[in-house]
């Protein structure tokens, strides 16, 4: 499967500390993207990074992708309560026509 | 514009009972997902669109599902007759590639009792 999976399950950090997520994934991608979802609501996207690319920021949040290991990284910097969510990665596939494939995702709580 | 919409945001029905599901994409956007998330599997691809066609519903789980897109600003998901374990929340994305950012709508959570 192309399914992507991210490590841990669940990650719990006071604010102000840094959150870091993972991804791994089992074949070749195009590019690999980041969303994260509030409770109850519907999944936003984050950030995409494509398979030439090693690094990529946007505000506090980095996201790094080592396509030889099959893995990325999503770094959250000087978490807030506000970012408590769950945060998937998806990954495409570069084998033919390839919809977005989500892993389970990282639950995420930020205390104050 | 508004984002994706999605009719109703709640749903409870009883088993055997038709449901459907709406769905109006970001006005542009030439692909629309009906994802199904539930906490044992976490978020499925049902089937998706381009251009108003059908391209792959092989994540339809069975003939009771159906979908349909009669023009490019609606989309329905149908469940007939509804049972117990179609209890889910369903999802709507839309986009303007295959593999592009996918903009979702907030949800319909469906419980059959």
């Amino acid at each position: 499967s192309q399914q992507g999976e991210e490590d841990p399950q669940a990650l719990s950090i006071q604010e102000g500390e840094n959150a870091t997520m993972n991804c791994s994934y089992k074949t070749s991608i195009n590019n690999l993207q980041w969303y994260r979802q509030n409770s109850g609501r519907g999944l936003v996207h984050l950030i995409l990074i494509r398979s030439n690319e090693r690094e990529k920021h946007s505000g506090r949040l980095r996201v790094t992708l080592d396509t030889s290991k099959k893995s990325s990284s999503l770094l959250i910097t000087a978490s807030r309560a506000a970012d408590t969510a769950s945060y998937f990665c998806a990954t495409d596939a570069t084998r033919g026509y390839s919809t977005l494939t989500f892993g389970k995702g990282t639950m995420l709580l930020v205390s104050p | 514009d508004a984002g994706v919409i999605q009719s109703p945001r709640h749903e409870v029905t009883e088993m055997g009972q038709e449901v459907t599901l709406r769905c109006k994409p970001i006005s542009g956007h030439d692909y629309l997902f009906w994802y199904r998330q539930t906490m044992m599997r976490g978020l499925e691809l049902l089937i998706y669109f381009n251009n108003n066609v059908p391209i792959d519903d092989s994540g339809m789980p069975e003939d009771r599902f159906s979908a349909k897109m009669p023009n490019a600003s609606f989309s329905t998901l149908k469940i007939q007759p509804s049972e117990p374990r179609d209890s889910a929340v369903y999802f709507c994305a839309s986009s303007s590639g295959l593999a592009r950012e996918q903009f979702f709508g907030p949800g319909t959570r469906l419980t059959v009792l």
